[in-house]
């Protein structure tokens, strides 16, 4: 069955990057793609941004452009997002999540449990 | 960048009743659309996609309609298990932004 599971919670202070992992099985990972959201405390799901496991092309939501880069490894069939310069509004639930109409244009169809990450000083 | 609205806000429903989300883009998102239902705790699940196809594993209760810019969701008669908060996200183009949701709580 498909599964995303992403690494543990993580304690940052401001300033400071943050990388979280996205493993993913019961699928071939190469042939679809994985979005980021995020959560923060109260708030909406945000959509952070998307990448083809297949070419590496990105898009990035614009508010995070610059701080904000997704990867992949298709070798682990592992997803990663990394976060820098990192302030306190960056706390949120993240979530990987893929969509099997192998378009960039798709429902998210399966989500990972969610990795917290918490940015204080 | 296309903006999605969800209303209302709250939705307080006593189990039985039947409900109706509202969910509104900014310009066109033909149908694609999706709506997931979020529980505390726990990832969001793809409910709705293509505006009303039904997600596996959710019963015929729940119910999308629309396209273009007015999108609903109707659950025909709501069981605990429904209380949640619903989003709304399209995907049509990029950035693929979700609505603020509407959280379908006990009255």
């Amino acid at each position: 069955q498909v599964q995303l599971v992403q690494s543990g919670p993580d304690v940052k202070k401001p300033g400071a990057s943050v990388k979280v992992s996205c493993k993913a099985s019961g699928y071939t990972f190469s042939r679809y793609d994985i979005t980021w959201v995020r959560q923060a405390p109260g708030q909406r799901l945000e959509w952070m941004g998307w990448i083809s496991t297949y070419s590496g092309n990105t898009n990035y939501a614009q508010k995070l452009q610059g701080r904000v880069t997704l990867t992949t490894d298709t070798s682990t069939s592992t997803a990663y997002m990394e976060l820098t310069s990192l302030r306190s509004d960056d706390t949120a639930v993240y979530y990987c999540a893929v969509g099997f109409c192998g378009t960039g244009h798709c429902p998210l169809d399966f989500w990972g449990q969610g990795t917290l990450v918490t940015v204080s000083s | 960048e296309i903006v999605m609205t969800q209303s209302p806000a709250t939705l307080s429903v006593s189990p039985g009743e039947r409900v109706t989300l509202s969910c509104r883009a900014s310009q066109s998102v033909a149908s694609n659309l999706a709506w997931y239902q979020k529980k505390p705790g726990q990832a969001p699940r793809l409910l709705i996609y293509g505006a009303s196809a039904r997600a596996t594993g959710f019963p015929a209760r729940f119910s999308g309609s629309g396209s273009g810019t007015e999108f609903t969701l109707t659950i025909s008669s709501l069981q605990s298990e429904d209380f949640a908060v619903y989003y709304c996200q399209q995907y049509n183009t990029w950035p693929q932004p979700f609505g603020q949701g509407t959280k379908v709580e006990i009255k």
